[in-house]
């Protein structure tokens, strides 16, 4: 079974622009959840999403923003980039079975690198 | 307020002896943590889980631990190979969400 699937790998944009990441999750996940790694703040929850809905959202301003698919495909968007917002994007997916088991296990994606100038 | 420490950033250990990495957590509510191991420009790689109801959880040569009463859980690998070099994260969770609260990593390296 293919894993967690991200594009594009790598990015450059500049101060101002706007960015789409995209995330294909595990054939059968239903919930996907997107983090930011950056050297300084570590690893943080952005959002996650089940069945097309955010469902939880974690301490970033609105410039950043996602959506989910009917086929459980997930993209964020950074709008308005700042040089703070480089970083490693991270999209993980998990089963998510009948009422949400808090034992399923979020498998990640390798990530895109984002890099503002 | 970081839930959730890691407060050794690196560990170096001889290849074949144990490798205990250690992980503190304040949230009572988190009931499921898990470890992930992570090379740079890659995402995190799951290793294992463990549930609040256990306090020991085993899979091949990594046993993880869990101390309720300390909100201690410690990650044990043996023996160490060369291969096992990387970041190593712990996480928790809470049950009914999926966001994952992380520690800052442990860089472990596997010396020959």
């Amino acid at each position: 079974k293919a894993g967690v699937t991200q594009t594009p790998r790598y990015l450059i944009k500049t101060r101002g622009q706007q960015v789409t990441l995209s995330c294909s999750p595990i054939s059968g996940h239903r919930s996907v959840s997107w983090y930011q790694q950056t050297p300084g703040q570590g690893l943080q929850f952005l959002f996650e999403y089940f069945s097309e809905t955010q469902r939880n959202k974690g301490n970033f301003p609105g410039r950043f923003s996602g959506r989910q698919f009917s086929n459980s495909r997930s993209e964020m968007n950074v709008s308005t980039l700042e040089l703070g917002d480089s970083a490693l994007y991270l999209c993980a997916s998990s089963l998510l079975s009948s009422g949400g088991a808090s034992t399923d296990t979020q498998y990640f994606g390798p990530g895109t690198r984002l890099t503002v100038l | 307020d970081q839930q959730v420490k890691q407060n050794s950033p690196s560990l170096s250990v001889q290849e074949g002896r144990i490798s205990i990495l250690n992980c503190d957590y304040t949230n009572s509510m988190f009931d499921y943590f898990l470890w992930y191991k992570k090379y740079p420009a890659e995402g995190p790689t799951f290793l294992i889980s463990i549930s609040s109801i256990k306090d020991k959880n085993e899979d091949g040569r990594f046993t993880v631990f869990l101390n309720k009463s300390a909100k201690h859980l410690s990650l044990h690998i043996v023996p160490s190979q060369p291969g096992d070099s990387a970041v190593y994260f712990c996480a928790a969770k809470r049950s009914g969400a999926q966001k994952l609260v992380f520690g800052q990593g442990t860089r472990l390296t596997i010396n020959p």
